[in-house]
């Protein structure tokens, strides 16, 4: 398996565009994350999918980000409009399907953001 | 509001000697708890867990302890490799999926 995919890998955009990040996540996997690492925040999580339901929004930080998962194999997180403070690095992640302890998840490379 | 929180933002330590790692939490219903490992331009990576119903989980190098009445809990690795040069992240949840991750602690092992 490739692991989790993301794209773009790096991003660069002037405030107030439209920015939308993509993430496929591991075959067969049921979960799947947004976060965004920070300097002064580190990894915090975005939002979480169980079977393509959003189930916690409770870490998007405003109405400007929204995220989607149309089906298994696809999500997007989308900020729109980006701002300078949204520069990070966004990371997706899946894990398998039973939730529970001893679950582990499998993160992507990470898309950069940075929005002057 | 940090619910993990890891208080040391680096950390430096000679080839085979000991790195001592450092991680408190606040919520005292978490009950899993767990490391990752992250070099740069990647993502993190899961690198070894502990239940609360343990206080000691040992892989190879890597050994997390836990103490519960402190809500604190560690992770060792020995003897320290050039390799293990990475950022390090405590993560905690009470069960589900919601892990809250700490801030990290970046691990320089000099040679």
């Amino acid at each position: 398996d490739a692991g989790v995919i993301q794209s773009p890998r790096h991003e660069v955009t002037e405030m107030g565009q439209e920015v939308t990040l993509r993430c496929k996540p591991i075959s067969g996997h049921d979960y799947l994350f947004w976060y965004r690492q920070t300097m002064m925040r580190g990894l915090e999580l975005l939002i979480y999918f169980n079977n393509n339901v959003p189930i916690d929004d409770s870490g998007m930080p405003e109405d400007r980000f929204s995220a989607k998962m149309p089906n298994a194999s696809f999500s997007t997180l989308k900020i729109q409009p980006s701002e300078p403070r949204d520069s990070a690095v966004y990371f997706c992640a899946s894990s398998p399907g039973v939730a529970g302890v001893g679950e582990t998840q499998y993160f992507g490379p990470g898309t950069r953001l940075l929005v002057l | 509001d940090q619910q993990v929180k890891q208080n040391s933002p680096s950390l430096s330590v000679q080839e085979g000697r000991i790195s001592i790692l450092n991680c408190d939490y606040t919520n005292s219903m978490f009950d899993y708890f767990l490391w990752y490992k992250k070099y740069p331009a990647e993502g993190p990576t899961f690198l070894i867990s502990i239940s609360s119903i343990k206080d000691k989980n040992e892989d190879g190098r890597f050994t997390v302890f836990l103490n519960k009445s402190a809500k604190h809990l560690s992770l060792h690795i020995v003897p320290s490799q050039p390799g293990d040069s990475a950022v390090y992240f405590c993560a905690a949840n009470r069960g589900g999926q919601n892990f809250v991750f700490g801030p990290g602690t970046r691990l320089s092992v000099l040679p």
